[in-house]
């Protein structure tokens, strides 16, 4: 079955600790992006990517890392400098053609900071 | 700045009473409106895209609509598995990388 996979469902993290929370599809899809979700809200873009080897910055970039060395994959580090990074994490990709740009979601990552 | 306005931010029907949402937007050349579902916990699921006023799609119980400046996704005699938050995003034609602009959402009820 084609889809969009987030690994782990639920994450803990100690203050002051990095964590990498992975996103892969088998979609063939060749963009992939990041987003936040805190409770009540929409969902606000962290960072995006068209190609391989290539991303870009969203709205809240702050404090988050990305890499995209395959198609298929486009993890997300959460770093020590996020100041609030208790959050429900949700990965997306789509074709990025004009006429085919729906984007698709994974099932999302819970992170909860102690 | 693109912007999505959403309404009620909550609602509740009885099964059956059917109803309407609304998704208000302002963008600077709208390349295409999406409504998804999105059940507590989970990532948001495709509904629909339309792209230009007058537009209409339909799934089930579901019809969005589309006008220059708002869409309505209008709910045909709900049932209690109706219940989840419908979430409204646009994409302006100037965008890069097929981003999207969500609205907060309308968290939606329908009690048997």
């Amino acid at each position: 079955d084609g889809g969009i996979t987030q690994s782990p469902k639920y994450l803990f993290r100690k203050e002051g600790q990095n964590v990498t929370l992975s996103c892969e599809q088998n979609l063939n899809h060749d963009a992939m992006y990041w987003y936040r979700q805190d409770p009540g809200q929409g969902l606000r873009l962290i960072y995006y990517s068209q190609i391989v080897n290539d991303f870009q910055k969203g709205d809240i970039a702050e404090g988050y890392s990305v890499s995209r060395e395959k198609k298929e994959s486009f993890p997300l580090t959460v770093t020590s400098a996020q100041k609030n990074p208790t959050a429900f994490y949700l990965c997306a990709s789509s074709l990025d053609r004009a006429a085919y740009n729906e984007q698709f979601f994974g099932p999302g990552t819970r992170l909860t900071v102690l | 700045e693109d912007q999505v306005t959403q309404s009620p931010e909550a609602l509740r029907l009885q099964e059956g009473e059917s109803s309407s949402l609304n998704c208000s937007y302002t963008v600077s050349g709208l390349r295409g409106l999406f409504w998804y579902r999105q059940d507590p916990g989970k990532g948001p699921e495709f509904l629909f895209t339309l792209y230009s006023a007058g537009e209409e799609k339909e799934k089930e119980r579901l019809k969005a609509t589309l006008t220059k400046k708002e869409s309505f996704l209008h709910i045909t005699a709900p049932k209690p598995e109706d219940s989840a938050t419908y979430l409204c995003a646009v994409q302006a034609v100037e965008t890069s990388g097929s981003r999207l602009t969500f609205g907060e959402g309308t968290q939606l009820t329908v009690n048997p």
